[in-house]
Parts: C-alpha cells; structure tokens; sequence
C-alpha cells in the first residue's frame, strides 16, 4: 500500500536535546511538508521542499532544520533552539505535477514531548 | 496574503441531525479550498476539494460543501450525523504554484445521542 510513514508515534526527549522525525513516502510524490499542530491553532507550516536537495521555510522555522537527500525521505530535527517543541507534528507530501497539484496525503503524526 | 478562518472552535449537533461547519477565506486570487478530517492522535484525511470545476462539491462519507464567491465562503455540510462523524475538522486554502495550504484552526464535532 502506498502512504506515508512517521516515527516514532510518541517521543519523550530532555530539554536541550535535538532531535529527528522521520518520514517516509512511497507515493513517488515529488513535494513534502512538515507542520507543526497545536490545540486551537490548526496545523502551521514548518518547512516544505519541493525537490531533492531544496528546501524552504515555512511560517515558523526557527529552531527546526531539514534535509532533503532522497525523493522518499524528509527527516525534520527539533534543535535545542526551539523554545516549545512539544507539539503534535505530521508530514505530508504531494504530487505538484499532476491535476492533483494541490492535495496533500499526511502520515500518522508524531507526538513530542519535552521535558 | 491569504488566510482561513474557521467559526466555532466546537460544535455538538445530535445524532441525525444537520452538521454545518463554516469556513470563510480571503485570497485575492481564485483559490483551491480544502476539508480535511482528523479523528484523535492520527493524521489528516481529505473529506473534498474544491479546484473551479464545480461549486458544489461531494466528498466521502456523505460531506459535501458549497463554494460561494460572492460570500468567499466553503462550508461544510452532511444532511444526517452519525457517531462517527465525531472529530476535528479543518479547511484549508491554496493558491500559490508551491502547494502549501493555509489551515483553519478547526472545528471539533461532538455528536450526541
């Protein structure tokens, strides 16, 4: 089955530590998103890249990064630097070149939590 | 700049009976609108999408939605609610090239007996 996968679905991390989430998709879909999801605040746009080795920012990328080495993958690492990580955050992806230019697929989510 | 926004942040309708979920936009140009759903500690899923082909659009489990111009509305509408109508709902604008979506603060549906 095509999808997206995230893992880990819960991760508990120590204040100061960076941290990677992954996410995987098998949709051959050239675009990928990672937001950011907080209660009463809908889902906010971290980063998003549209090709292999490209990335951009999106409307709050300070204190994350992102790599983009392989169509599939799109890592996102919560550095020490960001002052709220806790937070519920999902990767999407999307095909731009097709006519369904502009639906996103979205994985399960990963629960952070920071202490 | 675009923006979305979502009226009430919660909704209890019974069970069947009418769920109406509004959601209104500003974008200065032709936009590509969105309904996703999300049941709890999982991600998004596509309800429908608006992209100029029809105003009226159907989407899954029995959701369809309107797009008004005039009124620079989308809302969300399903004639009867059922138990598993129950989750958060969101509406979502596009319109540049790079695909991003700009979200509501959502909706969540309680259904009551």
């Amino acid at each position: 089955d095509g999808g997206i996968t995230q893992s880990p679905k819960y991760l508990f991390r120590k204040e100061g530590q960076n941290v990677t989430l992954s996410c995987e998709q098998n949709l051959n879909h050239d675009a990928m998103y990672w937001y950011r999801q907080d209660p009463g605040q809908g889902l906010r746009l971290i980063y998003y890249s549209q090709i292999v080795n490209d990335f951009q920012k999106g409307d709050i990328a300070e204190g994350y990064s992102v790599s983009r080495e392989k169509k599939e993958s799109f890592p996102l690492t919560v550095t020490s630097a960001q002052k709220n990580p806790t937070a519920f955050y999902l990767c999407a992806s999307s095909d731009w070149d097709s006519l369904n230019s502009y639906e996103q697929y979205f994985g399960p989510g990963t629960r952070l939590t920071v202490t | 700049a675009q923006s979305v926004t979502q009226l009430g942040s919660h909704v209890s309708v019974s069970e069947g009976a009418l769920v109406l979920l509004r959601c209104n936009y500003s974008s200065s140009v032709p936009p590509y609108l969105f309904w996703y759903v999300q049941y709890p500690n999982q991600g998004l899923q596509l309800l429908l999408k608006y992209t100029s082909a029809a105003t009226l659009v159907k989407g899954i489990n029995g959701f369809e939605a309107e797009f008004k111009k005039s009124e620079t509305s989308f809302h969300l509408t399903k004639p009867s609610a059922h138990m598993s109508d129950a989750a958060e709902y969101f509406c979502a604008v596009s319109h540049d090239s790079w695909g991003k979506l700009q979200f509501g603060a959502g909706t969540q549906v309680v259904v009551t007996p």
